[in-house]
Order: C-alpha cells, then structure tokens, then sequence
C-alpha cells in the first residue's frame, strides 16, 4: 500500500533560484491539494487540483508559484525567484471524491532558503 | 475568509486526566476534520464529522461538531503519553482551512 509520496523531502536553495517539487498521490485518487505549514503553524491552503484541472488556488499565493496536474496524476508544485519568506514545510494531499474528502498527507518537502 | 481558532494552543495535561480541546469557525462549513501531527512528521487524519450532531469516538479520543455553534470538541479520556501530538481541526469542502493547532503533552 503505498501512500502519497514527495520528492525531495529536504531542498536548500539561495535566493533567487527556481525550486520545483514532485507529488505523487495515492493512485487512484482524484484530488490533489498542497500546502504550506511554518514552524507552529497549521497548513496554509495553495492550490487544489480534481484530475487534471487546477480548480482553486489560494488569493495569497504569488505569481511566483505554479502548479501542475498533467494527466491527473502525480502534481509539480514550481516557486521562482525564492525568497526567505519561502522557507517553509511544502505539504501534498490527496483524496478521493467520496463524500467523506478524507485528505492523506505525504512526508513534506522541507524548503530552506538562504 | 474562513477562520479557524483552536483553543487552547498548548495543553500539559497528566497521564489519566481528561479534557477537552476547542475548534471554532467563522463560516458555515458542512465538514470539519481533525488531524494528528507528530514532531517532524506529516499529518495523520483522525476523524471526519460531516452532519450537525456527528460524534466519531476511536479509542481515547471522541470528536463531535455543532454545525449551528459552528464548534467542534476533540475529547480525550484517560490521557496516556503516546497521545502526546499536535492536533489540527480544519474545515472547508475545495479549500480547507486549518487551526493553528493544539500542542498537547502528556506528562507521566
């Protein structure tokens, strides 16, 4: 049974730099959300995709953050031009459409930028 | 935009103990969620409440919502240390919105 997975689970970047990371949801799920959680924080809503389609994205995201779903499958999650105010926890979740929208998380991509 | 405040943000409770954590928000939402989180480790969903009046219980933990207080209580009986976690309730349908989380400790 394999779970939702990211890759990395560590990036450490200079600002100013593009960092692109990977999600790979539990397989036969539709929906795919990410996150973001700081220290003490909970997960801060980015964006959420059903299948292939983005269908809602946070208003506090920048323009400097882009998702994709091709296929419906696994999802890429790119931040350009970091910043320090990046440095966070990067959280992916999927879920089936079911009634219940149980979200299972992966491990997290930890971004540390300098 | 939705708000969710959970109360209280830490709790240090003794082993045996009971008590009860807070989750209030702002908006009607028809499905609130709690979430366990371990130090340095993702998050693990441990209960959804989808109706007014929904009670789920598992184990030493029993969650219930109030739709039209729009308030949801994570009790837990008989504290033990393997409880020790950050809890998260969160509500929303497309977008969720999460509490900032209760940080429990429980102390021998």
């Amino acid at each position: 049974d394999t779970g939702v997975s990211q890759d990395p689970r560590h990036k450490i970047t200079k600002r100013g730099q593009n960092v692109t990371f990977r999600c790979d949801p539990i397989s036969e799920h539709n929906r795919l959300y990410w996150y973001r959680q700081t220290l003490g924080q909970g997960p801060e809503f980015l964006t959420y995709f059903q299948n292939e389609a983005q269908l809602e994205k946070s208003r506090l995201l920048s323009d400097r953050f882009s998702a994709e779903r091709p296929k419906g499958s696994f999802s890429t999650l790119e931040i350009q031009r970091t910043e320090q105010g990046d440095s966070a926890m990067y959280l992916c979740a999927s879920s089936i459409t079911s009634g219940r929208e149980t979200q299972y998380f992966g491990p997290g991509t930890r971004l540390l930028v300098l | 935009e939705l708000k969710v405040e959970q109360n209280p943000l830490f709790l240090s409770m003794q082993e045996g103990k009971n008590y009860t954590i807070y989750c209030n928000y702002s908006t009607t939402s028809d499905r609130l969620y709690w979430y366990r989180q371990d130090p340095g480790k993702s998050l693990e969903s441990l209960f959804v409440l989808l109706s007014n009046g929904a009670v789920k219980q598992e184990g030493r933990l029993m969650a219930s919502l109030d739709t039209k207080a729009r308030l949801s209580t994570l009790h837990i009986t008989a504290a033990v240390h393997d409880l020790s976690a950050t809890y998260f309730c969160a509500v929303g349908s497309n977008q969720f919105y999460f509490g900032t989380g209760t940080s429990l400790t429980v102390i021998p």
